[in-house]
């Protein structure tokens, strides 16, 4: 049983447009939210996190958007560039910390 | 400041024999979790461990799977007897603190059984 659901495998998004990743989890019990990001034979870095508390986060190029009534998270990066291919994992904390199954963004050139 | 450290980044082992995992976390971190990658697959969380104490390995195999965190040392994740389907990417991660909401992750050993 998924808690946490991120239904599209790969994303492909032209350099300098808008990347939006989507994740939409189950559990209302969760209290923070993560995106990570992960090149390969690499391990997931940290990107960008938010409280349960509040509907949005924005750190430079990323944006998180919290909806709780739809339970549902995604990542906006703009102007997207190319070192910003990579597998984005959404990530959802109760007592530990669950993980989505991964999108693969590919920025074009 | 060195990240967490994984060795080995790739294992190979045959079926019935033993794999060894470790993992050294960041300094001054007290908090290890694991998490195995199989293929098309998120991360699975599988044990969180302090310094000699397991907290929590809800994750963890019943059988031939276990996880130890020494005072002294990196924390080792034991696979015995391994099977074909324990080939994967297994994680560390580590963290200062029980409740941040941030771990940060070694660059993972890949385990193939054959």
């Amino acid at each position: 049983d998924q808690q946490v659901k991120q239904n599209s495998p790969s994303l492909s998004v032209q350099e300098g447009r808008i990347s939006i990743l989507n994740c939409d989890y189950t559990n209302s019990m969760f209290d923070y939210f993560l995106w990570y990001k992960k090149y390969p034979a690499e391990g997931p870095t940290f990107l960008i996190s938010i409280s349960s508390i509040k509907d949005k986060n924005e750190d430079g190029r990323f944006t998180v958007f919290l909806n709780k009534s739809a339970k549902h998270l995604s990542l906006h990066i703009v102007p997207s560039q190319p070192g910003d291919s990579a597998v984005y994992f959404c990530a959802a904390r109760d007592d530990k910390i669950i993980f989505g199954k991964g999108t693969r963004l590919h920025i074009l050139p | 400041n060195a990240g967490v450290m994984q060795n080995p980044r790739h294992l190979v082992r045959r079926r019935g024999q033993e794999a060894r995992l470790r993992c050294s976390p960041m300094k001054g971190h007290s908090h290890v979790y694991w998490y195995r990658q199989l293929p098309e697959e998120g991360l699975k969380f599988m044990v969180y461990l302090q310094k000699e104490n397991i907290i929590d390995e809800s994750g963890m195999p019943k059988e031939r799977f276990s996880a130890e965190f020494p005072k002294e040392g990196p924390s080792i994740l034991r696979i015995q007897q391994v099977v074909r389907g324990d080939s994967a990417a297994y994680f560390c991660a580590s963290s200062p603190w029980r409740e941040t909401e941030e771990q940060y992750f070694g660059p993972g050993t890949r385990l193939t059984v054959t």
